[in-house]
């Protein structure tokens, strides 16, 4: 099984803060990841797939990076709305198809 | 409108039984990727099952020979069978959807409460 890690665990940050949470795979996912924000009590939200493209809709202060065995999201500018948890996400072909990253908390400084 | 909607959630013992739907609207469930995903109480996503456009289905191995996943075209929903359910079962289970060659999951129903007590 590909093992996502994600740190760090939690978080603290300001407004207006460059944030940047790291995910690794345990094994090359080349370009199959993806980032999600989670509220509390919510569905998650997709803000990038395949590794560094944004999906619709999302704000431009967020981007990803990586490729292989090492993944970044990066907020360029922290706002309020975006005190949440975040996940990462790698596909590959054998089960289990999909596994995701532990979760990083962002919290507010 | 592009949504999900899962219901069938509910309180049942080990052991049972319990089956889970997902109605789509706005697209056709039969020309995506259609996925369960659940969440345990404080902890992080665990994928469950999908089932391909082309009528594949896939399953974690915590779930395998128990939970089946299928989709009524006529209806366009998609459902997941729980069969032997377990207390490590409990979880909210959100209905996704991915499109063919992205790997991610784009729209996610607003999840439903399965709790698995003695």
């Amino acid at each position: 099984d590909i093992q996502m890690t994600q740190s760090p665990s939690t978080l603290s940050a300001s407004v207006g803060d460059r944030v940047t949470i790291t995910c690794r795979a345990s094994q090359s996912v080349s370009s199959w990841l993806a980032w999600y924000q989670q509220k509390p009590g919510k569905a998650p939200k997709l803000l990038i797939l395949k590794a560094s493209s944004l999906a619709s809709g999302v704000p431009s202060r967020f981007s990803g990076s990586g490729s292989g065995t090492e993944f970044t999201l990066t907020i360029s500018s922290l706002q309020p709305d975006d005190f949440a948890t975040y996940y990462c996400q790698q596909y590959n072909a054998y089960s289990p198809l999909y596994t995701f990253g532990q979760g990083t908390k962002v919290e507010i400084k | 409108e592009v949504q999900l909607v899962e219901s069938g959630g509910g309180l049942m013992q080990p052991g049972g039984s319990l089956r889970l739907s997902c109605a789509a609207s706005g697209f056709t469930v039969t020309s995506n990727s259609m996925n369960w995903i659940r969440q345990a109480p404080g902890k992080g996503l665990e994928w469950v099952s999908s089932i391909y456009s082309g009528a594949n289905t896939y399953y974690a191995d915590s779930v395998k020979g128990r939970f089946t996943v299928s989709r009524d075209k006529s209806k366009n929903t998609v459902y997941l069978q729980m069969n032997s359910l377990r207390l490590e079962d409990t979880a909210v289970y959100y209905c996704a959807r991915e499109p063919s060659g992205t790997d991610a999951f784009d729209i996610w129903g607003q999840g439903t409460m399965v709790t698995v007590s003695s």
